[in-house]
């Protein structure tokens, strides 16, 4: 069974850069998109992106000059890096797999709450 | 793109029948059968629960059903249990830049 695991600092400058790592078990990370997902503090869910296993991505436009997400095959690993942070990029970071025939993610890691304070 | 509407919360007494509400738009809901539905329980990760508007994955309970009209898609719940106390998401897939959005969550208590 696959499982999705987060990792990454918890705590974040202003203005610095997140970096989380999603580690799969279970299965291989190839042949299926993969995605972070975020829900701040009291809110609801927000879509960030998604990553193929060739490299190709896919950013929320309202987070795209800011987001990259990539790939490592030989790790079994995806990541997600975030730039120029504030305090409304606090949230609970969860990635996912991403059945990408009709769009639904069916894995999920259990997320890693990140904030931003100096 | 705007999240998807739902209600804040949505109460019934254990055995009762309730239902999940989730308005959209004719770019996600109304133009594309791609709704799906997610139980989430604090601190564990969400799990799927309904996808493509009314399928079950295996392992999920025949209680929870799913359906569309028009622009709205519902989840029901039947018999409702205590262990289905959560936070519910609808999510749907958009034919815009923005790829997939999700709903603005359902809290479910069992009276």
């Amino acid at each position: 069974q696959v499982q999705l695991q987060e990792s990454g600092p918890g705590l974040v400058k202003p203005s610095g850069t997140l970096s989380l790592i999603c580690t799969v078990s279970g299965g291989s990370i190839s042949t299926y998109y993969w995605s972070w997902i975020r829900q701040p503090p009291g809110k609801g869910l927000e879509w960030i992106g998604h990553i193929y296993y060739s490299g190709t991505s896919r950013y929320n436009p309202s987070l795209e000059s800011r987001v990259t997400i990539s790939i490592d095959t030989s790790k079994n690993q995806f990541s997600l890096k975030l730039s120029s942070v504030t305090a409304a990029d606090t949230a609970v970071y969860y990635c996912a797999r991403v059945q990408m025939a009709t769009i639904f993610m069916d894995v999920w890691g259990e997320g890693t709450t990140v904030t931003v304070s100096s | 793109q705007s999240a998807l509407t739902q209600p804040a919360s949505v109460s019934g007494s254990p055995g009762q029948s309730i239902t999940i509400s989730c308005t959209g738009t004719s770019s996600d809901v109304g133009g594309y059968d791609y709704v799906s539905w997610y139980q989430h329980h604090p601190g564990k990760a969400p799990k799927l629960m309904i996808y493509d508007v009314s399928n079950r994955p295996s392992g999920v309970s025949d209680r929870f059903s799913g359906s569309k009209s028009g622009n709205t898609a519902s989840l029901t719940i039947s018999g409702l249990q205590a262990e289905d106390e959560a936070e519910y998401y609808c999510g749907s897939y958009t034919g815009g830049s923005t790829l997939f959005v999700f709903g603005t969550g359902t809290k479910v208590t069992a009276l």
